[in-house]
């Protein structure tokens, strides 16, 4: 079935330990990005990927860091957990990053951090 | 800085119409999505609008002023499944999608 996979679906996570959000689409979709939603604040972007090889921060980075080394495959780690990213996470896929094209949503990652 | 503005909540009756406003102040503009998201899962794609006018899609109808910064999203025949968050966003200047806090629509039998 053609979409996006994230995995884990949930965890619950001890500050200060490491952690890798895993993201793999198998539509070609160039354009790749990773957002966190809190009640209230809606999506924001972390980071995001137009292109295999390429990575940009989005609107709040810090604590986050990606890699894209080919077209499928966008994990998100976390170097050392803090509480303030207990967070829903999405990942999200487009076939163009210049706008005019729906993105695709996979279904989440809910990572509590105690 | 950029921003976009919609209701919080909103309450309607099953078989009913109901309009849910955004209202847009962002740095260029490159087209507005509105995404409709049940709870607990994944926003998916209702509609995209990049010229001024109404986009009818089904129930659902999208508009857009671009002058006015202002769009809506109009659901008719309301049904039990429409209860959802309703997702507003805008692509800037740099091409990346602003979101709204999105509106979460209560439907009532």
């Amino acid at each position: 079935i053609a979409g996006i996979t994230q995995a884990p679906t949930s965890q619950i996570l001890a500050a200060g330990r490491r952690m890798t959000l895993r993201c793999t689409q198998d539509m070609r979709h160039n354009a790749m990005y990773w957002y966190r939603q809190d009640l209230g604040l809606g999506l924001r972007l972390i980071h995001y990927s137009n292109t295999a090889g390429t990575t940009g921060k989005g609107e709040v980075p810090d604590g986050y860091s990606v890699s894209r080394a080919n077209t499928d495959d966008f994990p998100l780690t976390l170097a050392s957990a803090v509480p303030s990213q207990t967070s829903v996470y999405f990942c999200a896929s487009s076939d163009s990053g210049t706008g005019g094209y729906g993105y695709t949503f996979g279904s989440g990652t809910r990572l509590t951090v105690v | 800085g950029q921003n976009i503005d919609q209701p919080t909540e909103m309450t309607a009756t099953e078989g009913a119409i109901v309009q849910i406003n955004c209202t847009y102040q962002t740095s260029g503009f490159n087209g507005l999505f509105w995404y409709q998201q049940h709870a607990g899962e994944a926003p998916t794609f209702l509609s995209y609008n990049v010229l001024d006018g109404l986009e009818e899609k089904g129930r659902f109808s999208s508009f857009l002023s671009r002058s006015k910064g202002y769009s809506y999203l109009l659901l008719k025949e309301l049904q039990m499944k429409d209860s959802a968050s309703y997702l507003c966003a805008v692509v800037d200047s740099n091409y990346q999608l602003i979101w709204g806090a999105g509106t979460k629509l209560i439907i009532k039998p």
